[in-house]
């Protein structure tokens, strides 16, 4: 069955410093990958997308790379700041545009 | 961008009723979707809702406890019926314009059932 794992852990970051998260995902061949965003309370908010024939997208602090042959995408966040703080998701998407999405990682950024 | 509004917002109900959550968007969209995430989880895929046509249930969630309408393509409901303690949780409507674009989701609709 599919299955999209991330980092179970919460991610405990200093400002200023690079976060780093993982997207692993099995018996899915994505047509394009999502990230998002989830604050407490509130519906995911979208970050980026990459498409399976890209390696790497920026978009101010962020960056996402996709390698289909590890079946992986990294999400990092630059110069993190405390309003980074949140629960960050990845959905592999299908070439239907459905898509899943995996647990989620919970990033805290400390002054 | 697509602007969504979910009614209710959130609601308190008793075992064995039933409850019609409604998703309002602001222009047509091609893809609407229904999620739930569960108190601690991530968000789950219930179903994928085909206007004119039968919904498009994911493993494990079944028409007669998620009927799920779309008259037209700005608006769907979805009813969670005969309602149980676990059916708590929040549910979440999607939409998206198509292929290779972002998705964008309601506020949720927080549902307890005692």
């Amino acid at each position: 069955s599919q299955k999209i794992e991330q980092n179970s852990e919460a991610l405990n970051i200093q400002e200023g410093k690079t976060a780093t998260l993982t997207c692993n995902y099995t018996n899915y061949s994505p047509a394009y990958l999502q990230w998002y965003r989830q604050d407490p309370g509130r519906g995911p908010v979208f970050l980026l997308l990459i498409r399976e024939n890209e390696k790497e997208k920026r978009k101010e602090r962020l960056k996402v790379t996709f390698d289909t042959t590890l079946k992986q995408s990294l999400f990092h966040i630059t110069a993190s700041q405390p309003a980074d703080s949140a629960t960050y998701l990845c959905a592999p998407t299908d070439s239907w545009g459905k898509f899943q999405f995996g647990a989620g990682t919970q990033v805290v950024v400390t002054p | 961008s697509a602007v969504i509004s979910q009614k209710p917002s959130r609601d308190i109900c008793q075992r064995g009723t039933s409850l019609t959550i409604q998703c309002q968007v602001d222009s047509q969209v091609t893809m609407m979707f229904w999620y739930r995430q569960q108190p601690g989880q991530s968000l789950t895929l219930i179903a994928t809702a085909n206007q004119g046509s039968e919904a498009t249930y994911e493993s494990g969630f079944v028409i007669d406890k998620f009927p799920i309408s779309r008259p037209n393509l700005t608006f769907s409901t979805l009813t969670v019926s005969n309602m149980s303690p676990e059916d708590s949780s929040i549910y979440l409507c999607s939409v998206h314009r198509g292929l290779n674009t972002e998705a964008f989701f309601g506020q949720g609709t927080r549902l307890t059932v005692v």
